[in-house]
């Protein structure tokens, strides 16, 4: 059971838009930046968003993200087969004093 | 470029050690907080621990405080974990993650096997 809740599962065909949503509590999203990780297959995770909305070098603007109190959004526009992977949403817990992640979503790109 | 690269996996019975370690190049290692994060097979991201620049604050997960302790030698630029008392269930994937926003930078991870 993982602390910060997210869909098991989105779909979409090329070209088109997807959300990814991620929802936890005062502790951890409603209390500090949310960051957002790409796993492809057979990769370890890399950063695609952090500080709620922001890009590091090399992520395109397709990806973008979003917090709203306790609960964070990440958004990819003209999607790509390339993009089929796994994302997980991420922050630090203060109630924990650790890192809480999302179950994970698998992105299928149709 | 950054590099992390992780080493120390491998297969171990139950209730045995192993020591991992990774090894950090083109960035400030010592400006750095740094974590291990493991992926147990076909499963999510689990966070392991935590250790601040300068090693004054540590912090575990419940799942494994008491039974792994982390530490860094920035001197070196590595960071490392050892594990104790090992369960069937701290077999995962070990990645180690840094960098200014938390899990910045992410090495391929190592495998760690734990069976009897």
């Amino acid at each position: 059971q993982s602390v910060l809740t997210q869909p098991p599962s989105v779909s979409a065909a090329p070209g088109q838009k997807v959300t990814i949503s991620c929802s936890g509590s005062s502790s951890n999203i409603g209390n500090d930046y949310v960051s957002w990780y790409q796993q492809l297959p057979g990769t370890a995770p890399k950063l695609l968003i952090y500080e709620n909305n922001k890009r590091p070098s090399g992520i395109p603007d397709r990806f973008s993200g979003s917090k709203s109190g306790t609960s964070a959004t990440l958004g990819i526009t003209g999607l790509q087969t390339g993009d089929e992977a796994d994302y997980y949403c991420g922050t630090w817990d203060s109630s924990l004093s650790g890192w809480v992640f999302g179950g994970g979503t698998k992105l299928t790109v149709l | 470029e950054v590099q992390l690269v992780e080493s120390g996996g491998g297969l171990v019975k139950p209730g045995g050690s192993l020591r991992l370690s990774c090894a950090s190049s083109g960035f400030t290692f010592s400006g750095y907080a740094m974590n291990w994060v493991r992926q147990a097979p076909g499963k999510g991201l689990e966070w392991v621990s935590y250790i601040s620049r300068s090693s004054g604050n540590i912090f575990y997960a419940d799942s494994v405080k008491g039974r792994f302790t982390i530490s860094r030698d920035n001197a070196k630029n590595s960071l490392f974990l050892l594990m104790t008392s090992l369960r069937v269930e701290d077999t995962a994937v070990y990645f180690c993650a840094g960098g200014s926003s938390g899990l910045d930078y992410w090495g391929r991870g190592t495998l760690v096997t734990v069976s009897s």
